[in-house]
Formats: C-alpha cells, structure tokens, sequence
C-alpha cells in the first residue's frame, strides 16, 4: 500500500524568507513523488518530480524538493518566497510496481500564506 | 491545446436531481480521473479509466457513474443527488504508459446539492 502525509495544515511564512512545505511517504518499493500547487477556484498544477536520479529536484516557479529515502521525504522548499506562492500545495506518491492503474495517492494539502 | 476541460464550471442541483459532468482531453492520454475534493480531504478518487471503453472504481464511488465511450471524454453521473455530493471535482489525465507520469487537471466543477 502506498501513503502520503503533509503534517502541516498550513504554514506561514514572511515574503523573501525561505519557505519549506513537508510531505513523507510510505510505499514498498522505489517511490514516484510529485509535488502540485492549486490557487483559488484553479486546478491543480504540476510543479515538480522525482522518478530517478538526482534526488535534487528543481520545477517550476523556483521550487525544489529533496528525495531524501532513509527519512522518506520529499520536502518542498523555495529559497525567497513570494506572496504569490500563497496557494494549497499538494504532495502525491505512487508506487510503480502497483500495477496498470497508475493511481496516485495526495496527501491532504498544505495551505501556504506567505505575508507581505 | 486546451487541455482538460470540464463543463459546467458550476451547478445547483436538488436532492434528487441528476446531471453528468463532462471531461475532455485533447492530449490523446489514455488515462482519466475523477476526484472529489472536500475542505481537510484533499482530492479522492472516485472512478477512473485506463481506456477507452474501460472503467473502474475508485476510493469512493457510491452514488457515481462514468463512461468512456469516447478516448478524449470522461463522463461523470450523478444519478440521484445527494447533499453529500456537494464538492468540488476534479477530471484528470495522464500521459502514460509513455509519458512523464504527472497529472493534468481540469479547472474544476463546483456542484452544490440543496
């Protein structure tokens, strides 16, 4: 089975100071993790993915997450935040050996506020 | 591209009422999602379809119905309406088994049931 905690509801943080948004996960094999921004009355929008590779990961908008396995997370941070970042913000995990589904599971989201 | 698309953006409907959501893609993706999304719920799936003509349920699909007649649309029914069903949802589509692995959202529908 596969999970996703964001142990945050929300998290607050000042314009141009560095922000971090927490996810951890559980699967039983090699993750497939994903990060999604959703701004008011929007979809959800794709920032970023770690399949392989560098568990350094840069997307959109300037965000970078971390694949760190021994912890199991897969943190989402920013280096200067900006108050348009305040969105809900989504981390989501799959496990590739789950079969032809290909279902994803999302945490419950994090609600960013970045104040002027 | 347009994308995903979802009509209507919004509705009211009455206890008992039915309507179905409509979904298109013009990505040429093979799978679609429905999800629902409640305050403090994120985003759970009620049914899915991995192509054309095939369905299957998700982690909630008492009181839906969908249909995948069609590659690009994905149709959601509500068959009789409940208060429960007020949320909002969400279609989605993937690009696989050959492409990048991430979602692609639709804007949204917000159903609300009186």
């Amino acid at each position: 089975a596969q999970s996703v905690a964001q142990p945050e509801d929300q998290v607050n943080v000042a314009e141009g100071n560095p922000l971090t948004v927490k996810c951890t996960y559980s699967v039983s094999g090699n993750p497939y993790l994903f990060w999604y921004v959703q701004y008011p009355n929007r979809g959800l929008q794709f920032l970023l993915k770690y399949i392989t590779g560098d568990n350094l990961v840069k997307g959109s908008y300037g965000f970078e997450a971390e694949f760190n396995k021994s912890q199991t997370s897969f943190h989402l941070k920013k280096p200067s935040a900006l108050v348009s970042d305040s969105a809900l913000y989504f981390c989501a995990v799959r496990d590739p050996r789950a079969g032809g589904s290909y279902i994803p599971t999302f945490g419950r989201g994090t609600s960013l506020i970045v104040h002027p | 591209n347009a994308g995903v698309t979802q009509t209507p953006k919004f509705r009211v409907l009455k206890t008992g009422q039915s309507m179905t959501l409509l979904c298109a893609q013009d990505m040429n993706h093979e799978y679609m999602y429905w999800y629902r999304q409640d305050p403090g719920m994120g985003l759970r799936l009620i049914h899915y379809s991995v192509g054309e003509g095939t369905t299957a349920k998700g982690e909630v699909p008492d009181g839906y119905n969908v249909s995948r007649l069609k590659k690009q649309n994905f149709l959601l029914g509500l068959e009789s309406a409940a208060p429960s069903q007020t949320s909002v949802y969400f279609c989605a589509s993937i690009n696989l088994p050959n492409g990048g692995n991430e979602q692609f959202f639709g804007p949204g529908t917000r159903l609300t049931v009186l």
